[in-house]
């Protein structure tokens, strides 16, 4: 079936720090891998997508990973700052039947950024 | 603000009672997903709607159900509540069935006493 695995459960690091977010998933036949930052009481926002016609994408401190082949993805978050604290969801489009856009969501990772 | 409405934003109910939520996705959006949020869980699919029409089911209970109306607004109803129940239920919408970004909304909270 459809499975995201996302690991570390809770993550946390001194500001500055780097922090480094892992998740694996089922379906070889997902292209699509996009993730949601929520913070406490909010909704989910996606804070960066990638496809599997590349393999690394940026955007200023974050930065996402594709190994296809291994079925895993990455988030990279650089010199954090307090405000990236939050609850980060990673996801994979969910192929199944074919093309409808549904994502099957990580159970996600909850990064404190210490002061 | 993302465009996609949810109401009731919160809603107490008994056991065995039966609810609606209601969600109106951003103007020009045809698909709608309902997603729940269990305490320290993450997004569980429950299903998609397409115009219209059911498009894609996720680990949705019997108890519960969806539709879409013409006008593309959805409504998840949930009944025989029980206290595992008591969850965030989050709607999203898409323009179409192709991937990319998931409109959230702010989502329905709700305690099954």
């Amino acid at each position: 079936g459809e499975n995201v695995e996302q690991h570390p459960s809770t993550l946390s690091v001194q500001e500055g720090d780097s922090a480094v977010i892992k998740c694996t998933y089922s379906d070889s036949a997902s292209n699509y891998f996009p993730w949601y930052k929520q913070e406490l009481g909010k909704r989910p926002q996606l804070i960066i997508d990638i496809r599997s016609n590349v393999g690394e994408k940026k955007d200023q401190r974050i930065a996402v990973t594709l190994n296809k082949t291994a079925k895993h993805f990455s988030l990279h978050i650089t010199e954090t700052q307090p405000e990236d604290s939050a609850v980060y969801f990673c996801a994979a489009e969910g192929r199944g039947s074919g093309n409808t856009g549904k994502l099957i969501f990580g159970q996600g990772t909850t990064l404190q950024v210490k002061p | 603000d993302s465009g996609v409405t949810q109401t009731p934003k919160h809603l107490i109910t008994a056991t065995g009672q039966r609810v609606t939520l209601r969600c109106s996705p951003r103007s020009g959006d045809l698909s709608v997903y309902w997603y729940q949020q269990s305490l320290d869980q993450g997004l569980q699919f429950l299903i998609q709607y397409y115009n219209g029409e059911e498009r894609a089911k996720g680990n949705i209970l019997e108890r519960f159900s969806a539709q879409q109306f013409p006008d593309l607004h959805s409504e998840l109803n949930l009944s025989s509540l029980e206290l595992g129940d008591s969850a965030l239920y989050f709607c999203a919408s898409t323009p179409t069935v192709n991937t990319g970004e998931l409109f959230f909304g702010e989502g329905s909270r709700l305690t099954v006493l």
